[in-house]
């Protein structure tokens, strides 16, 4: 099984709606980022956690970390086409940065 | 601050055949990171390297792939002789590997086909 799940697999949405995609670890964390990759390219850095209930923003995008849960969520307010994409939670699960990604999650904001 | 560069772009081989892979990481880096992705999935960790020495590479297929960091720097990762499974998009990343976690930047990656 995957040490690092994310649900759901993919997601559509209306334009304009609010949405919310999970990761949860099997193992402990160290350090919790997101990434937001489109199709045919590098994966783009969005926000990092560290510490339990740390909570991030940026514009429309929040996340946050429930450490004793080893779970993130990444919330999106008024979603836009162009945070159409494929996100990734990527999770440090050591104390020498390697950092595993989940499966991710496909994102479709129809206009 | 120029970014992560790898190249080729894309990469088309027969089976059996050898290939290699270049990255040059942002400058000061001490940590670099090879992932696989496969076409649906999210990137597989293949080594890492904290400047010239291997952290981990447990998910390396040591039989077929191996990979570099001379002088810590510039990284190549070479697979001899490919299979068609190797069929993916190899990204390089690197952060900064100081004290504290930093977050990785990624390139854009090389994409390889294997006929």
């Amino acid at each position: 099984s995957q040490e690092l799940e994310q649900s759901p697999q993919s997601l559509i949405v209306q334009e304009g709606k609010n949405l919310t995609i999970n990761c949860t670890s099997s193992k402990t964390l160290y350090g919790l980022y997101w990434y937001k990759q489109k199709y045919g390219e590098g994966l783009i850095f969005l926000m990092m956690l560290q510490k339990g209930g740390e909570e991030k923003s940026h514009e429309k995008i929040t996340a946050k970390l429930d450490e004793k849960k080893q779970q993130s969520s990444l919330h999106i307010t008024a979603s836009q086409p162009s945070h159409a994409g494929i996100y990734l939670c990527g999770a440090d699960i050591t104390s020498y940065d390697k950092v595993i990604f989940g499966p991710g999650t496909s994102l479709s904001v129809i206009p | 601050e120029a970014g992560v560069a790898q190249s080729p772009r894309y990469k088309i081989i027969e089976k059996r055949q050898s290939v290699a892979f270049w990255c040059n990481p942002i400058s000061g880096h001490a940590t670099l990171y090879w992932y696989q992705q496969i076409l649906g999935q999210g990137p597989k960790l293949l080594i890492q390297f904290q400047n010239n020495g291997v952290v981990d590479d447990s998910q390396l297929p040591k039989d077929r792939f191996s990979a570099e960091r001379l002088k810590g720097v510039d990284s190549t990762l070479k697979i001899q002789p490919a299979k068609l499974e190797d069929s993916a998009v190899y990204l390089c990343a690197s952060s900064h590997g100081g004290q504290g976690r930093t977050e990785a930047f990624f390139g854009q990656g090389t994409r390889l086909t294997v006929v």
